[in-house]
Parts: C-alpha cells; structure tokens; sequence
C-alpha cells in the first residue's frame, strides 16, 4: 500500500494561470477530499467525493474551482484564473466507507505569482 | 454552526514528561467524531487519534490518549512520555454525522516543541 500520493507537489504560476492538481487515494478507498491550508491555519475542507459522485462543497470552493473524480478513482482539482489568495497547500484525503479516518497525502503546494 | 477551538497556539513540554494539548468543540449534532491529527514540518498530515461521540470510553492509541468530556465538549488530547520527534503542528478536527464521510473542521492548531 503506496498511501495517497499527490502531483505535482510544488507548482509555482502566474496570475490569471489555470493550473491543475492530481489526487491518487489508497486503492480501496472509496471516499476522498479536497482540504486547502494557508499558513499558520489549519485544512479548510473545500469538496468531498463518495466515488465518483462529488457529495459537498464547501463554500470556498468559488466557480473558478472545479473538482472530478471521473471513474472513482484518482481525482483532479483545477483552478482557473489563479489570483495570489489562491497561494496555499492543497491537500487531498482519502477514506473506507466503514472507517472514520483520512489518510491524506503529502499535498501540492501553490505559489501564484 | 460546527466550530473547533484549539486556544493554545504554542506549547512546551520537557522530554520524557506528559503534556495535554486542548480542543473544544460546538455542534448540535448528536452523532460526530473528533480526531487529532499531527503536522511536522515535512507538511503530512499524520492521523493519531479518533473519538465517536458515542463511545463510552476515551480513546488511547499507543503514547496518544484523548480526554473526552462530553458534557463540557472537549477532546483534549495527551501525549504521554513526550520525545523530541512529537515536536510538531497538532490539529482538533470534527466531522458531524454518521459514519459517511461528512465534512471535516479542523481547529487552527498548537505547536508543540519538545525540549531535550
């Protein structure tokens, strides 16, 4: 069991950029979740997927950002027109319907310039 | 409104000694979980500890135990036997509902720094 991976896990872009992060959860979960972290803060919960139906969405989650989980398995998030607020940690979890925990990945971190 | 309070941004603890990071928490839910989960530098989130509301016993997971109070709603969370590798971010978080994947809170955290 590799855990939940994530890529890419640094990306720096400009401004008015679309960029787009890939979520890959433990083989067997069926549920997964998108979370942002800003400095010094901790994870905000922005969608949540059982399979491939997106369940919730937090309210920071603006018409710029869009999440799929196409055949229920890894995960894209993409923002579109990046602005500099966008700067954070991207985090995505992933679980068993029958357990409570997240297990998350490593993260990919944004820097808009 | 689901909200977690972590008041303690910082705190010190010898080697060796037990320390108690607090977490309280607000819902109107009678069904949730709380969790702790730990942050090092390296930026995982590492999972330590869970708490369903209906469990009658606190929680323990190795060095890790969680002091639940229901009736006042806290879950702190004490590290018995502290070592220098607990240094770290230690998030309070909340998911309302049953077992199902709902959304999660987390609080904004406390920083433990170990001392040797």
């Amino acid at each position: 069991d590799t855990g939940v991976s994530q890529d890419p896990r640094h990306k720096i872009t400009k401004r008015g950029q679309n960029v787009t992060f890939r979520c890959d959860p433990i083989s067997e979960h069926n549920r997964l979740y998108w979370y942002r972290q800003t400095l010094g803060q901790g994870p905000e919960f922005l969608t949540y997927f059982q399979n491939e139906a997106q369940l919730e969405k937090s309210r920071l989650l603006s018409d710029r950002f869009s999440a799929e989980r196409p055949k229920g398995s890894f995960s894209t998030l993409e923002i579109q027109r990046t602005e500099q607020g966008d700067s954070a940690m991207y985090l995505c979890a992933s679980s068993q319907q029958s357990q409570e925990t997240q297990y998350f990945g490593p993260g990919t971190r944004l820097l808009v310039l | 409104a689901q909200k977690i309070t972590q008041t303690q941004p910082g705190m010190f603890v010898q080697e060796k000694e037990a320390v108690t990071l607090d977490c309280t928490y607000d819902t109107s839910d009678p069904s949730y979980g709380l969790f702790w989960y730990k942050q090092p530098s390296s930026g995982e989130m590492i999972f330590l500890i869970y708490q369903g509301s209906y469990d009658q016993q606190n929680a323990t997971e190795g060095r890790y135990s969680l002091n639940f109070q229901k009736a006042r709603k806290s879950a702190n969370l004490v590290i018995s036997a502290s070592q220098l590798g607990d240094s770290a971010m230690y998030f309070c978080a909340m998911r309302e509902g049953n077992t199902g994947g709902f959304k999660t809170i987390f609080g904004a955290g406390t920083r433990l720094f170990v001392k040797a």
